[in-house]
Formats: structure tokens, sequence, C-alpha cells
């Protein structure tokens, strides 16, 4: 059964600084990986999609990176806000497609 | 307005009744998805239907109950014998299972 671990659990920085939030997961079978954004009491927003031939992805100051073969994936965010602090999910699909296992989350704070 | 709806936002019933949360979707997808998240904890899979008429249990159906009649409707009902029915209730589509899923705003169900 797949299981997928995001280290660290919390994590808090001042404003301006570069970080990375880790995800890794057991099988590495798995069709894509999806980091997604989640604000206190609201539903999620995906913010990159990785399929499992690509190495990374981009959008804006944010950078997903993709290492089926060890299991893990980076979320790296460049200069660093305040507005930038949520909780941050990994997910991995399995590659039957009808499985989306998500990390128990990075909650992120940036400090002004 | 595209998008995925949940009503209502927040929900309060007596233990011992049965209850029913709305997901609609008007994004023409065919997959659709129901989620729990506990406090601090990342999302874990209810149920899931990949097409219209079919749907699978994923690792936590115990306690509930789909039904997806329409395209757009996928109802979430948590009965009596959902042990520890107060949680976070998130829906979520896709074009397809093996494609980027989109989510609701969430239904934070409190029994009582």
């Amino acid at each position: 059964k797949q299981e997928v671990t995001q280290i660290p659990a919390a994590l808090s920085v001042p404003e301006g600084e570069n970080l990375v939030l880790n995800c890794s997961f057991t099988d590495s079978a798995i069709y894509n990986l999806q980091w997604f954004r989640q604000d206190p009491g609201k539903g999620l927003t995906s913010l990159l999609l990785i399929q499992s031939s690509q190495r990374e992805q981009t959008s804006g100051r944010l950078n997903a990176s993709l290492d089926k073969s060890s299991g893990r994936s980076t979320l790296y965010i460049a200069a660093s806000q305040p507005g930038d602090s949520a909780t941050y999910l990994c997910a991995v699909v399995n590659n039957a497609g009808n499985m989306l296992t998500f990390g128990g989350g990075t909650r992120l704070m940036v400090k002004p | 307005d595209g998008g995925i709806t949940q009503s209502p936002k927040y929900l309060f019933r007596k233990e011992g009744q049965n209850v029913t949360l709305s997901c609609e979707q008007n994004l023409n997808h065919d997959a659709m998805y129901w989620y729990r998240q506990d406090p601090g904890q990342g999302l874990r899979l209810i149920y899931y239907s990949q097409i219209v008429n079919d749907f699978q249990k994923g690792d936590i159906a115990e306690g509930y109950s789909v039904s997806r009649e329409k395209k757009e409707s996928f109802p979430l009902t948590v009965t009596s014998a959902q042990k520890n029915p107060t949680a976070f209730y998130l829906c979520a589509s896709s074009p397809t299972s093996f494609d980027e899923q989109y989510f609701g705003p969430g239904t934070r169900l409190t029994v009582t």
C-alpha cells in the first residue's frame, strides 16, 4: 500500500528566504504527483502536477522536482512571502489512475 | 462560472442521524472523489467514481454511501454506522482519473 510522508510537519521562516518542502513515497509505480496548497478551513488549490516521465515543473516562484526511482519530490519556494503561509500537501496517483494518496502536509508560516 | 460546489459549508447533526453532503461540478469531468480530512492530517479517500453510474470504495468507505446518477453530481451520505463522522469533507473532480484534481471548498460536519 502506498504511503506518502512529508517532512517537516511544520516550518517557520522569515520573509524572503528560499525554502524546500519534502515529499517521499514508498511505491515508485506512480502515474503523476501533485502539489497542493490549503488555507485554513478551505479546499485545496492545485499548484503543480508532475507526470511520472517528467523531472520538474515550474510555476512562478514555485519549482517542483520528481525523482521517481528514489520515491522523492521537493517543492522549492523562492523568495518566500507572508502570503505563502498555508499548508502544502503532496499526493501521488497510482498507475491504475484510481487512487490519489496524500501526505500529511507541511504547515508553512512566513513571518514578515 | 465553472467549478465545484459543495453545500452546505457547515452542517450540524445529532448522533444517529444520516446526513447527505452535496457535490456538484459543471466542468464536464468524468471522475469525482470524496475525501475526509481530520485536524492536522492529510486527506483520506472515501469513495471515487470514474464514470457516471459507477463508483468504488476508497480507503475508509465504511459508514458512508454514494451515488453517481448524473455526471455533474456525486452526493455523499454519512450514515449512523460511521463511528466518528465529525470531520472536514472535500469533494474533487478531474477530467479522467489520471488527470489533475480540482477541489471544492469543503463541508465541515459536526455530529454531537
